[in-house]
Order: structure tokens, then C-alpha cells, then sequence
């Protein structure tokens, strides 16, 4: 069964420290993955997609289907980065659009 | 933020009372969504819609049904409230993108307690 696993439920940085949020998945698909991020009194949204290959707000995330792995990526944080992120992983066929998505890990970034 | 609104916002029930909660798009877009989101779960799909009448279950469906009449109203129905069901609950909708389907944009969200 697909499974989305973000091992941390808190990362903790200084800014201008690296950060990077950890995602691994399950499927026995292609999959198609995601990061959503939820800023503190905003609604869900999203960040990016990898098959976009987009960088935005300077993070970045690599699919390795070896390691099934997803992890978003950014060289230097911001306070403004300090929400709650979501890796998620699209399953059934590709004309459903559901997602599964990992418990989310709150990135705190301290001045 | 896409035309998504969601009502009510906050909820408070008893245990074994029926409760509906609604999500409307203005944006004419195909699919739509219903998510709860708990602690130590992430989002986890409810219910989702293809289009008018098409609805179909997703992780967790037992104890919620769900209706889409028009275009832009989905429904999720709290047959028999349970203590189990106290969560955030968030509506979603996306279009299609060529042969997959596209980004889903979020609601704001309804915070339902069952007390």
C-alpha cells in the first residue's frame, strides 16, 4: 500500500542555517510528489511539484526513486519559513487527483 | 486564494447528532475534496468527487457520506457524530491538466468538536 513517512515532527534552525525537510514514500506506481506548506493563520498550499522541477522561495526538492525519497531543500532559512510542511504523494489513476500525505513537519526557524 | 469557502467554520455538537458541513467553489473546476486533519496523521482523504453525482471513497470514509448536487457545492454528512470525528476538516478542488489532474487548492478549513 503507498505510505508517506516524514520522520520529524519538529525541525528547529537558526536563520541562515540549511534546512532540510526529510519525505520518503511507498508506491508501487510512478509516483508524483508534492510539498505543501501551511504558514501560520493561511489555508494549505502548494509549494512544489517534482515534476515542475521549480525552485520557489529558493527550496528545492529531488526525487530519488532509489532511495524513495522526496526532501525539501533550502541553503539558507528565513523566519518567514517557519510553518507547517507536507509531503504528499499522488495514488489511483491519474485522473483522480488523491493524495496521501505524510503526518507534516513543523519547521521553526529562530532569529 | 481560489474561490473555496467553507461553512461553518466552527462547530460544536453533541455525540449522535447528525451535522453537515459544506464547501462551495466558484472557480467551475471537476474534482473536490474532503480531508480531516488530526495530530500525528497529516490529511487524510474523507471523500472525493469527479463531477456532478460522482463521488467515491477515499482512507477514511466509514461514518461520513458525501453528495455533490451541482458543480460547486460538495457536501460531507456526519450521519451519527462521534467523539472519533472531533477534527479539522478541509475542503479541496482541482481541474484537470492535460490526462492527470492539476493542483489542489485549498479551503479555510472547519474545526468540528463532538462532544
Amino acid at each position: 500500500a503507498q505510505r508517506v513517512t516524514q520522520p520529524e515532527k519538529l525541525l528547529s534552525v537558526f536563520k541562515g542555517a540549511p534546512v532540510e525537510l526529510k519525505c520518503n514514500y511507498s508506491y508501487s506506481g510512478s509516483p508524483e510528489l508534492f510539498w505543501y506548506v501551511q504558514y501560520s493563520r493561511q489555508r494549505l498550499q502548494l509549494l512544489l511539484r517534482h515534476i515542475s522541477r521549480e525552485s520557489i522561495k529558493g527550496f528545492t526538492a529531488d526525487l530519488n526513486k532509489g532511495e524513495t525519497s522526496f526532501h525539501l531543500k533550502k541553503p539558507f532559512a528565513q523566519e518567514e519559513d517557519s510553518a507547517m510542511y507536507y509531503c504528499a504523494l499522488s495514488y489511483g489513476s491519474s485522473n483522480t487527483g488523491k493524495l496521501i500525505f505524510g503526518q507534516g513537519t513543523t519547521l521553526q526557524v529562530k532569529p | 486564494d481560489a474561490g473555496i469557502t467553507q461553512s461553518p467554520r466552527h462547530k460544536v455538537t453533541e455525540t449522535g447528532t447528525p451535522v453537515t458541513l459544506r464547501c462551495h467553489q466558484t472557480e467551475n473546476h471537476r474534482y473536490m475534496y474532503w480531508y480531516r486533519q488530526d495530530p500525528g496523521h497529516g490529511l487524510r482523504l474523507i471523500h472525493y468527487s469527479y463531477g456532478v453525482k460522482d463521488t467515491d471513497k477515499g482512507e477514511v470514509s466509514d461514518g461520513y457520506s458525501v453528495s455533490r448536487s451541482k458543480t460547486e457545492d460538495f457536501l460531507l454528512t456526519l450521519e451519527s457524530a462521534t467523539s472519533s470525528q472531533t477534527s479539522v476538516y478541509f475542503c479541496a478542488i482541482s481541474s484537470d491538466r492535460g490526462a492527470s489532474v492539476d493542483t489542489q487548492y485549498f479551503g479555510p478549513g472547519t474545526r468540528l468538536t463532538v462532544l
